[in-house]
C-alpha cells in the first residue's frame, strides 16, 4: 500500500469528449506527477504540479491539464479525447523537501476512448 | 538526451530457474538516479529498488539482486530461483538529480512469464 489512491478505476469516453481523473496523495507530499502507460509502453511523464502551480511537463499537448488542492488531492484533465488517449494514467506523489526520488504510485486508471 | 533501454522485451522460464533482466541508460548528468518497479496485472507500479549514480556497489534483497556498472551503463536484474508469483512486467527507470522536476524515464519494460 502506497497511501496514494486514484478514482475511477475504470472510465470508457467516446472520442472528442472530456474527462476528468482523480488522484489523492499522502499527507504531506506537496509534489504530484502524472503520467500516461500505453498498451505494451512504459509510463511518460505527463507534467508535474508543486504546490498547485505546474513547475514541469512532458510531450503532451495544452489539452492535457491538471489542478492540485491544498488537500493533497489532484486532477488530470484531457479535452478532446482522441483514440490515442486510451491508456494507464498513473499518479504519483511525494514531498518535495524529502527525498526527491521516494515517489510513491498509484493503482492508475484505465481510460478507453471509443 | 536521458533514454532507457529495455531490449529484452519477453522472458519466459520455469520455475525455480534464475532470470536477469537488462536494462541500459543513456544520460549526460553525474548525478543521477536509478530504478526498477514491478507492474503486476493490477497496474500498481511497485517499488523494488533505488540507486544513486555514486553507489555502485551491488545490491541483495533475499532473491533479488542488482549489478550496477557504471562503465557500461547496465543496471541489471536477477531474480534467483523464480517463482509463479514473480510473473509480471518489470520496468526499469533514470531520473536526474537536477531540475525543477522528477521525472522518471522508463523503459518498454520486460514481461517476466514464470512458469509452474
Amino acid at each position: 500500500e502506497t497511501g496514494v489512491t486514484q478514482s475511477p478505476t475504470h472510465l470508457i469516453k467516446t472520442r472528442g469528449q472530456q474527462v476528468t481523473l482523480r488522484c489523492s496523495s499522502q499527507s504531506g507530499h506537496n509534489t504530484v506527477s502524472w503520467y500516461q502507460q500505453a498498451l505494451g509502453q512504459g509510463p511518460q511523464f505527463i507534467f508535474q504540479y508543486y504546490r498547485e502551480e505546474e513547475n514541469g511537463r512532458g510531450n503532451f499537448p495544452p489539452r492535457f491539464s491538471g489542478l492540485q488542492f491544498p488537500n493533497y488531492s489532484s486532477e488530470l484533465n484531457v479535452n478532446a479525447l482522441e483514440l490515442d488517449d486510451s491508456a494507464l494514467y498513473l499518479c504519483a506523489s511525494y514531498a518535495q523537501e524529502g527525498l526527491r526520488n521516494e515517489q510513491f504510485f498509484g493503482p492508475g486508471t484505465r481510460l478507453t476512448v471509443l | 538526451a536521458q533514454k532507457v533501454t529495455q531490449a529484452q522485451t519477453e522472458i519466459s522460464v520455469v520455475e525455480k530457474e534464475d532470470v536477469t533482466l537488462d536494462c541500459v541508460y543513456e544520460t549526460r548528468d553525474t548525478t543521477y538516479y536509478l530504478f526498477w518497479y514491478k507492474q503486476p496485472p493490477s497496474g500498481e507500479l511497485v517499488f523494488l529498488i533505488r540507486r544513486n549514480s555514486f553507489d555502485e556497489q551491488n545490491e541483495i534483497s533475499g532473491r533479488y539482486s542488482w549489478n550496477f556498472q557504471k562503465s557500461t551503463s547496465s543496471f541489471n536484474f536477477t531474480i534467483t530461483a523464480s517463482q509463479v508469483v514473480d510473473s509480471a512486467v518489470y520496468f526499469c527507470a533514470l531520473s536526474e538529480e537536477g531540475g525543477a522536476t522528477n521525472k522518471l524515464i522508463f523503459g518498454t519494460g520486460t514481461l517476466l512469464a514464470v512458469q509452474p
